[in-house]
């Protein structure tokens, strides 16, 4: 079965220092994208960044940037000078194989401290 | 931009009960899905459909039926509530561009009790 790991169920971190987030994901499609959502307590779904599988260059979105791993299927959510506000639960998702649906991870929890 | 829009936000039902979540999108999206979140958990896809008259099976579907009659609409039946069944639910929908499957634009979700 196609799968999105995420291995971090919660993690914390200190206001305005760095976090990273990881994903790991299968699929045997050759072109698609990957995405990570943040999901705040108000429970509302936001896409936070979208990478282009046949990019290597690394997307960014502001504090927020990927480190995509193609042969590694690796791909990770760094958050650069974390905020209160980036409190929320973070997922990582990709297309399954056949490319009608989206496979969401399991989510990290992730805490910003004051 | 309306985007995707669930009706209604709050529900509480009891055992054996019946209804309909209501989903419709106004963005011309061919694909739509049903999701549901437990609490402190990821999302399973109950539903989803690639087109009007087109609906299969996603990972969890026992107990829920879908009709999708226009592209802007994609409804979800409960049938025979269940404790088991609250949860929330969020719609989503996307479409395709040139790599394939974009990003899912997600409605406010549903929190349904079932008591």
């Amino acid at each position: 079965a196609q799968t999105v790991t995420q291995s971090q169920p919660e993690m914390s971190v200190q206001e305005a220092e760095t976090v990273t987030l990881s994903c790991t994901y299968d699929t045997s499609e050759s072109n698609y994208y990957l995405f990570w959502y943040k999901q705040p307590p108000s429970r509302q779904m936001i896409l936070v960044i979208r990478q282009e599988a046949y990019k290597q260059q690394n997307a960014t979105e502001n504090r927020f940037s990927v480190n995509f791993q193609k042969a590694a299927k690796s791909f990770s959510l760094k958050i650069s000078d974390s905020q209160l506000g980036d409190t929320a639960m973070y997922f990582c998702a990709c297309p399954d194989t056949g490319g009608f649906k989206t496979i969401f991870g399991a989510g990290t929890r992730l805490f910003v401290k004051a | 931009n309306a985007g995707v829009t669930q009706t209604p936000k709050f529900r509480i039902l009891k055992i054996g009960q019946s209804m309909t979540l209501q989903c419709t999108q106004d963005m011309n999206h061919n694909y739509m899905y049903w999701y549901r979140q437990d609490p402190g958990m990821g999302l399973k896809l109950i539903y989803y459909s690639v087109g009007a008259g087109i609906t299969d099976k996603g990972e969890v579907p026992n107990g829920y039926n879908v009709s999708r009659s226009t592209t802007e609409d994609f409804p979800l039946r409960l049938e025979l509530a269940a404790p088991s069944q609250t949860s929330v639910y969020f719609c989503a929908s996307s479409y395709t561009a040139g790599q394939g499957l974009t990003e899912a634009f997600f409605g406010q979700g549903t929190r349904l009790t079932v008591v």
